[in-house]
């Protein structure tokens, strides 16, 4: 069964503190790993897509790497509007038809 | 460009009762697919509809069904409502039923069952 595995649950980082999140998966084929960001009361919004191991994609102050069994999104320097939780999700494509599993999210806090 | 929109935003119902959920794609886009967000967990995959078609379905049971139209907006109808279907429920829509795109969200409709 395709399952999706974020970790930490939440981290509280200082502002300008780099760190990383983890997303481990096992997926029946991987067609693409999506990388979501949602704030408190809102739908997620797109990221990064993902394709094949060795890819980098970047964005501001984000970046996220993928291997055969996992991804990171490393963040640098963060500020605290990036605070929110970041949604971990792989492409399955079964019969035809996509759907996204999702991990569980980590909550990234950043204090001033 | 308009983006996905749902409504209404938010939604109380008593348990027992019927409720309708309403999602218009992003423009260009043709598949909407519907997930389930529990308070504190990733969202869970109810369904896709594809040309008016359900195409893929998670593991949610038939008391929930949906519909799409021509216009390819959809409606998530959930029947016989449990305390347990309180969550927010979040529209995704993308070009085509399978092959590699992104998924993008609307705001989500918050359905709070008492």
């Amino acid at each position: 069964e395709d399952q999706v595995t974020q970790s930490p649950e939440a981290l509280r980082l200082q502002e300008g503190e780099s760190s990383s999140l983890n997303c481990s998966y096992t997926v029946s084929g991987l067609r693409g790993l999506f990388w979501y960001r949602q704030d408190p009361g809102k739908g997620p919004e797109f990221l990064f897509t993902l394709y094949s191991a060795g890819e980098e994609k970047e964005k501001e102050r984000l970046k996220a790497t993928l291997t055969k069994k996992e991804s990171f999104l490393h963040i640098t320097a963060p500020k605290p509007e990036d605070s929110a939780t970041y949604l971990c999700a792989v492409q399955a494509v079964i019969q035809g038809a996509q759907k996204l599993v999702f991990g569980q999210g980590t909550r990234l806090t950043i204090n001033p | 460009d308009a983006g996905v929109t749902q409504s209404p935003t938010h939604l109380i119902k008593t348990r027992g009762q019927q409720v309708t959920l309403r999602c218009s794609p992003k423009s260009g886009h043709d598949t909407v697919s519907w997930y389930q967000q529990a308070l504190g967990q990733g969202p869970q995959f109810i369904f896709q509809y594809y040309e008016e078609e359900e195409r893929q379905r998670g593991n949610f049971p038939d008391r929930f069904s949906g519909h799409q139209f021509p216009n390819y907006s959809s409606e998530l109808n959930v029947n016989a409502l449990l305390l347990g279907d309180s969550a927010l429920y979040l529209c995704a829509s993308s070009l085509g039923a399978g092959g590699r795109y992104e998924q993008y969200f609307g705001p989500g409709t918050r359905l709070t069952v008492t």
